[in-house]
């Protein structure tokens, strides 16, 4: 079965990077797409980007100069990096696999990052 | 991008009243899929492809619609379907979500 989970900081303080790591079992990260999104307070959702089986990367307009998404195949793990984060970063990111480039049919349990000084 | 708007925001059902969920897009797109999510969990896959059924999901859910319009549809309300249901278009990039219908049990 595919299993997906989110690791990181919780706290994160303004203008600094959040990093987090999501470790993926019984499917290699070297097939399909796999992409992070967030859930903000108030319940709107955002998808933030995606790595592809080969490692090209496709990101949010709106996040595009603040967003990195990496990988490490050896390890089965891709990495979210977002910078200059403010409290409006504030949210619930997930990471999830993407069929076919179109929807979501793994997520992660996701984890509560919270920007604030 | 594609803005989804979906309809009600919140809505009450009565165990076996019949339920439907409206997602609209701002342009056409080709398929619409639908989470299911319930409090503190992830949420899940429900509906793909526009009206195909998610591992494990019953069948008294079905999915309709083309074009601008689609639907999420409970053939008869029941408690373990009290949680918040999202649309997303994925086929016009960036992949967009609707701000969710909540679905309480009246």
């Amino acid at each position: 079965e595919v299993q997906l989970q989110e690791s990181g900081p919780g706290l994160v303080k303004p203008s600094q990077s959040l990093s987090l790591t999501c470790s993926v079992t019984g499917y290699s990260i070297t097939s399909n797409y796999w992409g992070w999104i967030r859930k903000f307070p108030g319940n709107k959702m955002e998808w933030m980007g995606y790595i592809s089986y080969s490692g090209s990367t496709s990101y949010n307009p709106s996040l595009k100069s603040r967003i990195s998404i990496t990988r490490d195949t050896s390890k089965n793990q891709f990495f979210l990096q977002l910078n200059s984060v403010t409290t409006e970063d504030t949210a619930t990111y997930y990471c999830a696999r993407l069929w076919r480039r179109d929807y979501f049919d793994y997520w992660g349990q996701g984890v509560m990052v919270t920007v604030s000084s | 991008e594609i803005v989804l708007t979906q309809s009600p925001t919140t809505m009450a059902a009565s165990p076996g009243e019949k339920v439907t969920l409206t997602c609209r897009a701002s342009s056409s797109v080709s398929y619409m899929y639908w989470y299911q999510q319930k409090s503190g969990t992830s949420p899940k896959l429900w509906i793909y492809d526009t009206s195909k059924l998610a591992s494990g999901v019953p069948n008294r859910f079905s999915g309709s619609g083309s074009g601008t319009s689609y639907s999420l549809t409970i053939s008869s309300m029941e408690t373990e379907d009290t949680a918040t249901y999202y649309c997303q278009q994925g086929r016009s990039y960036p992949p967009t979500f609707g701000a969710g219908t909540k679905l309480e049990l009246k």
